[in-house]
């Protein structure tokens, strides 16, 4: 099957800095890819949509400036978390379309810690 | 995307068949349905999906009502590895499109010596 990788898989940062987390899609080119979050004991929530070489598509609620994401390459997606807050620890997953036939493939996963 | 109802957890038997319910009565004629799995603190695996057909892989078997307003998930023998989130979710599936999943809250699934 498809291979998707993150990383970082876990991160632990101060209050207010910036974390980035890549998306890569290793055996395929990808042109959407999918941002998750997911809080402990939930479901996962869709946070946006990532298109190659265009603007991401948010899910109503999430901040575009908060979550900045970058789809510069058919095989990589990036979410910047900017000025993380506690509030923003969770797990974030990636999932990226193999478009020819629909389908998903997730990532890992890569869990952040906000202190 | 139609809206799914599962039960929210089961517990089965190790070597014993797990069968998972999904109720999914307002699904349009062209959206299929989805399974996933969820392994603790990892990102979701894809198990099998299927329209109308019932379904089999090596992981599992899809069994769709012929109104095709639920499913049941067929897991022959489940092994302790199998503990899991799984999630049954219906999505549109046009080729050379990428549409969206939506996950519900999914059924915990605990498999026990």
């Amino acid at each position: 099957g498809a291979v998707v990788s993150q990383h970082p898989s876990r991160v632990i940062c101060k209050s207010g800095t910036s974390v980035k987390i890549e998306c890569r899609s290793l055996d395929f080119q990808a042109t959407t890819m999918f941002w998750y979050r997911q809080f402990p004991k939930q479901s996962l929530m869709l946070m946006a949509t990532s298109n190659e070489g265009s603007k991401a598509t948010y899910e109503q609620g999430v901040e575009k400036d908060k979550f900045l994401i970058n789809h510069a390459s058919l095989t990589l997606s990036t979410l910047t978390v900017t000025s993380a807050h506690p509030e923003d620890s969770s797990f974030y997953i990636c999932s990226a379309t193999r478009t020819s036939i629909n389908e998903q493939f997730f990532g890992p996963g890569t869990r952040l810690t906000v202190l | 995307d139609a809206k799914t109802t599962q039960p929210p957890s089961m517990d089965c038997a190790e070597g014993r068949a797990a069968n998972l319910p999904c109720n999914h009565s307002t699904i349009s004629g062209n959206e299929y349905v989805y399974w996933y799995r969820q392994i603790h603190s990892q990102g979701p695996q894809y198990i099998i999906h299927g329209l109308k057909n019932n379904e089999t892989n090596e992981m599992a078997s899809l069994i769709i009502t012929e109104d095709r307003k639920s499913s049941t998930l067929i897991l022959p023998h489940a092994t302790l590895r199998d503990t899991a989130v799984y999630y049954c979710i219906v999505r549109v599936a046009l080729a050379g499109t990428a549409s969206k999943l939506t996950f519900g809250t999914g059924t915990r699934l605990q498999v026990t010596l």
